[in-house]
């Protein structure tokens, strides 16, 4: 298996414009999740679905961010306008079970 | 909804000395907690994790611990490497029966290890 897979890796865009994340989660897991990690918030934990279905989106910082997963294979997390302090590492991650496994995240720097 | 601390924020060793790394929950339905591990530019990745019917995990020089009456469990690497350093998260989530796998990790620390 190919493990989570994430895209693009590095993204970089200009204050007010729409920035699309993808996330591939590993075939046969039920469970995603979107997480943002900066130096000074840590790892947080943005919204995760179970079989397709948002359960918690409490983390999501505003209505400027969205996500969705139309099916068992793929979702985005969509930030429109970016501003600049969205600018951080996020990582998506699945599971079947427990154990997480995270993809190798996308660096956005918003400018 | 779960909160989980964890301290030192930073800790720095001398190689061979062990490492001790400890968090706290607060959500008593918490019954799975794992450890990861974060080197420079990489993706968390899981080193080791423990269920609440268990008092103690070891792997190697790794070893986990849980407390569940003092919803604490720790970390501890013995015989520390150079390699060793990186950032460690531990987590917290209740899976069964309704496995929601909504995990909450702790803030961090930062371990380096001085050769």
């Amino acid at each position: 298996d190919a493990g989570v897979i994430q895209s693009p890796r590095h993204e970089v865009t200009e204050m007010g414009q729409e920035v699309t994340l993808r996330c591939k989660p590993i075939s046969g897991h039920n469970s995603l999740f979107w997480y943002r990690q900066t130096m000074m918030r840590g790892l947080e934990l943005l919204i995760y679905f179970n079989n397709n279905v948002p359960i918690d989106d409490s983390g999501m910082p505003e209505d400027r961010f969205s996500a969705k997963m139309p099916n068992a294979s793929f979702s985005t997390l969509k930030i429109q306008p970016s501003e600049p302090r969205d600018s951080a590492v996020y990582f998506c991650a699945s599971s079947s079970v427990d154990e997480q496994y995270f993809g190798p995240g996308t660096r956005l720097t918003v400018t | 909804g779960e909160n989980v601390e964890q301290h030192p924020s930073t800790l720095s060793v001398q190689e061979g000395d062990s490492a001790v790394i400890k968090c706290t929950y607060s959500d008593s339905a918490s019954n799975y907690f794992p450890w990861y591990k974060q080197e420079l530019g990489k993706r968390p990745q899981l080193i080791i994790d423990i269920r609440s019917n268990v008092g103690e995990k070891k792997d190697q020089r790794i070893a986990v611990t849980l407390n569940k009456t003092a919803k604490h469990f720790s970390l501890h690497i013995t015989e520390t490497q150079p390699e060793d350093s990186a950032v460690y998260f531990c987590a917290a989530s209740s899976s069964a029966p309704y496995n929601n796998n909504d995990m909450r990790f702790g803030a961090g620390t930062r371990l380096t290890v001085k050769p």
